[in-house]
């Protein structure tokens, strides 16, 4: 049973460019969580989706950033015109439905640097 | 005000030697979650073991268990025999409310042990 994946693992982009961040839940999973990790920091969560709904986006900056789940394929996260300060480690987590306390599992995660 | 404090940067311990890793948390629900993330060097983020605010025992996965003293809002985790492997960060974290109403988890700074030969 293969877990959740992430790609790319690391990802370059230069100021002003567009950054999509992939994730694929493991089967069976229908709730997708994006976290953002800086350096020498604990996780922050970003955003919870479900298939075709965003169910908490508290996390989520208001500029630049958007996440989706649609009903086929993985889930995206979207960083338009990067800064440096998005520079970090973004994880994905997944779980089923019905889940008793929430337990979350992580992708590897993909790390974003922004030259 | 942190939600999870974790007051222990770095922590060294003797291999087979047990080290009980800090945590206190701060929250107004009644109920709520407590999970122990493990964060090897390679990046991925490991599930260790999960408390409940409503659990009655301390929670116990193999070599690792959860020292919950509810009422001082703490929730230790304790590696038993520790083994080179176990070095890594150590993530706290909080769900607070249900896990029918709320998935998002509130992080800790996390504490970084190193397993000495």
């Amino acid at each position: 049973n293969a877990g959740v994946m992430q790609n790319p693992r690391h990802l370059v982009r230069r100021r002003g460019q567009e950054a999509r961040l992939r994730c694929s839940p493991m089967k069976g999973h229908s709730h997708v969580y994006w976290y953002r990790q800086l350096p020498e920091e604990g996780l922050k969560f970003m955003v919870y989706l479900q298939k075709e709904n965003i169910i908490d986006e508290s996390g989520m900056p208001k500029e630049r950033f958007s996440a989706e789940f649609p009903k086929e394929g993985p889930s995206i996260l979207r960083i338009q015109q990067v800064v440096r300060g998005d520079s970090a480690a973004y994880f994905c987590a997944s779980s089923p439905p019905g889940t008793q306390y929430g337990e979350q599992f992580f992708g590897p995660g993909t790390r974003l640097t922004v030259l | 005000a942190q939600k999870i404090t974790q007051t222990q940067p770095g922590m060294f311990v003797q291999e087979k030697e047990a080290v009980t890793l800090d945590c206190t948390y701060d929250t107004s629900d009644p109920s709520y979650g407590l999970f122990w993330y493990k964060q090897p060097s390679s990046g991925e983020m490991i599930f260790l073991i999960y408390q409940g605010s409503y659990d009655q025992q301390n929670a116990t996965e193999g070599r690792y268990s959860l020292n919950f003293q509810k009422a001082r809002k703490s929730a230790n985790l304790v590696i038993s025999a520790s083994q080179l492997g176990d070095s890594a960060m150590y993530f706290c974290a909080m769900r607070e409310g249900t896990a029918g109403n709320n998935r998002k988890l509130i992080w800790g700074l996390g504490t970084s042990l190193a397993v000495n030969p």
